[in-house]
């Protein structure tokens, strides 16, 4: 079974400071990926970036990356330079390699960013 | 490109009705995946198809079915509703791909149970 444990309910960070979103995992598989997600009050939920497990390098995308340690289990999402439109729910997720498309979740982050 | 689309987005039904969901993936994606998202067990999933298979169940009643046609649409039925049953329903889409396969997540459809 897999687990994601993201212990941060709420975040406050103020404009243009960079902010980390804390998430740890536990899985008995050998390969799995790690995705964070964003969710505006809207409602979508937003594709940010991925980690492979066995990826040697850490992800990042534009202004995102994921400070993956994983001998800790643990997979951060740095978010620089916050803009007011980073405020949002965050979701950590993690999905096993293969076939299988299942998401497990972590309960999410609000992160709400201040002028 | 145009993203995943989810129909209606909004839903109210009555207690002992059922419902159905459509989700039209991304262009090109075979793979649809369900997942119930609600404030007190947050997101979990439901189901995913793969070229019209149901290739893995989560841990939900057997009220909640769903189907993929040939041309990667999916639906999801609930039948005999319940006041726990609503939520915010997602649908996501992907390649298939083994590793690095991003799923791109539809609006939602919001179903209310009265």
């Amino acid at each position: 079974a897999q687990k994601i444990t993201q212990t941060q309910p709420g975040m406050f960070v103020q404009e243009k400071e960079a902010v980390t979103l804390d998430c740890t995992y536990d899985t008995s598989d050998p390969s799995y990926g790690l995705f964070w997600y964003k969710q505006p009050s809207s409602g979508e939920m937003i594709f940010l970036i991925y980690q492979g497990s066995y990826d040697q390098q850490n992800a990042t995308e534009g202004r995102y990356s994921l400070n993956f340690q994983k001998a800790r289990k643990s997979a951060n999402l740095v978010i620089s330079a916050s803009q007011l439109g980073d405020s949002a729910m965050y979701f950590c997720a993690m999905r096993p390699s293969g076939s299988a498309r299942q998401l497990t979740f972590g309960s999410g982050t609000q992160l709400t960013v201040l002028p | 490109k145009a993203g995943v689309t989810q129909t209606p987005r909004y839903l109210i039904k009555t207690r002992g009705q059922q419902v159905t969901l459509s989700c039209s993936p991304i262009s090109g994606h075979r793979s649809v995946s369900w997942y119930q998202q609600t404030p007190g067990q947050g997101l979990q999933f439901l189901f995913e198809y793969f070229s019209e298979t149901q290739r893995n169940k989560g841990n939900f009643p057997g009220r909640f079915s769903g189907r993929q046609f040939s041309n990667s649409r999916s639906e999801m039925n609930v039948s005999t509703l319940e006041l726990g049953d609503s939520a915010l329903y997602l649908c996501a889409s992907s390649l298939a791909l083994i590793r690095g396969d991003e799923q791109y997540f539809g609006p939602g459809t919001r179903l209310t149970v009265t």
